[in-house]
């Protein structure tokens, strides 16, 4: 099976503008979440979608926001940029959501630098 | 908020000798644990994971954790460093007073001297 997959790989960006990063899921899981890493902050939750819906959201500001489709990619994206938002971008997926103890199965990773 | 706690962002072994990082959750009602690996430039990969089948649980590369209630402690250990160990390590937890989402440590960098 393919694993996780995210594009782009690298981007830069410069303050202000807006970017969307994309994320494909294993075959087969229903769940995709997203995290951000930073050297500062390291690994924040931003949000989950099962089946297109929003199960999960961290504690971002609305300028993050994402969605799911119905063939579980899901897409993220940040409006109005900031140099704080520089930072590797990882998804991950699953076969479940909830409690439980499913395990996730992470991306490269797409790392944003804001300039 | 329900906090993860791995003492020791860097830790430094001899090639060959014992491994040992530690995660500490607060959780009142156990979790569910993990252990990620980070390699430069990659996502994380599961190394093992507690699910209250078995208080050893043994991973892949030589990895195990034991998971002690009392001491509210996943550490994990590996009885032989290997050069390509050198990674960061990530602690993580979901459910008990985490609620659903998966909660990180700060992680821990291991760097192996020969």
């Amino acid at each position: 099976k393919a694993g996780v997959t995210q594009t782009p790989r690298y981007l830069i960006k410069t303050r202000g503008q807006q970017v969307t990063l994309s994320c494909s899921p294993i075959s087969g899981h229903r769940s995709v979440s997203w995290y951000q890493q930073t050297p500062g902050q390291g690994l924040q939750f931003l949000f989950e979608y099962f089946s297109e819906t929003q199960r999960n959201k961290g504690n971002f500001p609305g300028r993050f926001s994402g969605r799911q489709f119905s063939n579980s990619r899901s897409e993220m994206n940040v409006s109005t940029l900031e140099l704080g938002d520089s930072a590797l971008y990882l998804c991950a997926s699953s076969p479940s959501s909830g409690g439980g103890p499913y395990e996730q199965y992470f991306g490269p990773g797409t790392r944003l630098t804001v300039t | 908020a329900q906090s993860v706690t791995q003492l020791g962002s860097h830790v430094s072994v001899s090639e060959g000798a014992l491994v040992l990082l530690r995660c500490n959750y607060s959780s009142s009602v156990p979790p569910y644990l993990f252990w990620y690996v980070q390699y430069p430039n990659q996502g994380l990969q599961l190394l093992l994971k507690y699910t209250s089948a078995a208080t050893l649980v043994k991973g892949i590369n030589g990895f195990e954790a034991e998971f002690k209630k009392s001491e509210t402690s996943f550490h994990l250990t590996k009885p032989s460093a290997h050069m390509s160990d050198a990674a960061e390590y990530f602690c993580a937890v979901r459910g008990g007073e985490y609620g659903n989402k998966l909660v990180f440590g700060a992680g821990t960098i291991l760097r192996v001297k020969s």
